[in-house]
């Protein structure tokens, strides 16, 4: 079946920083891929996409690009915030699953000043 | 990207009772779901919420404890029945209005005494 794996957490990072969060899923289909973020006392919200191979999906200086050749779709931002401060959660859905999402086991960030 | 509301937002409950969490989509929406995220895990779908007909649920989640409803394209409720300490949670639900992007409400915080 299908299955995402994240990179263990937390993660620790000082202001403007490079971020990196390892995704890698296994998966029968095509799947599209997805980057969710938490914050702290708050429900998910969809960071970015991709669809299909090669895709890159970019929102609010993160960026990840779907890498089907190494199954992977890396989180990075190129320089952290400390209000970048939350739960990353890398998933994915396919058509075949009914679009159900699964999830990877997240990633907590914590950016100091 | 519709917009979704859930109350209550937290509660406090005794074991042994019940609680109705209920989810408003501001559109109509092709799909609905509820997800459950135990303390620090990840998030692990309960059901698909059919409109019109039976949920489907997913391994290890029977009707009997989780109860849903979904009379129209805009609106769900679940409901967690005879609660034990082991059920809080964060009950979170989703929808995907066309495409197959998830997004998500608030959260409902459940503590169970």
């Amino acid at each position: 079946g299908n299955s995402v794996t994240q990179m263990e957490g937390p993660v620790t990072l000082s202001e403007e920083a490079f971020l990196t969060i390892n995704c890698t899923y296994t998966a029968t289909g095509y799947p599209s891929l997805f980057w969710y973020v938490q914050y702290p006392g708050e429900g998910l919200q969809l960071l970015l996409k991709a669809t299909k191979a090669d895709d890159k999906g970019s929102n609010k200086g993160f960026e990840a690009t779907y890498r089907k050749e190494t199954t992977s779709f890396h989180l990075e931002k190129g320089s952290v915030q400390v209000s970048d401060s939350a739960v990353y959660f890398c998933a994915l859905s396919d058509r075949d699953s009914s679009y159900k999402l699964i999830f990877g086991s997240g990633t907590r960030l914590l950016v100091r000043p | 990207s519709a917009v979704i509301s859930q109350k209550p937002s937290r509660d406090i409950c005794q074991r042994g009772t019940s609680l109705t969490i209920q989810c408003q989509v501001d559109s109509q929406v092709t799909m609905m779901f509820w997800y459950r995220q135990q303390p620090g895990q990840s998030l692990t779908l309960i059901a698909t919420a059919n409109q019109g007909s039976e949920a489907t649920y997913e391994s290890g989640f029977v009707i009997d404890k989780f109860p849903i409803s979904r009379p129209n394209l805009t609106f769900s409720t679940l409901t967690v029945s005879n609660m034990s300490p082991e059920d809080s949670s964060i009950y979170l639900c989703s929808s995907i209005a066309g495409g197959e992007t998830q997004y998500f409400g608030p959260g409902t915080r459940l503590l169970v005494l």
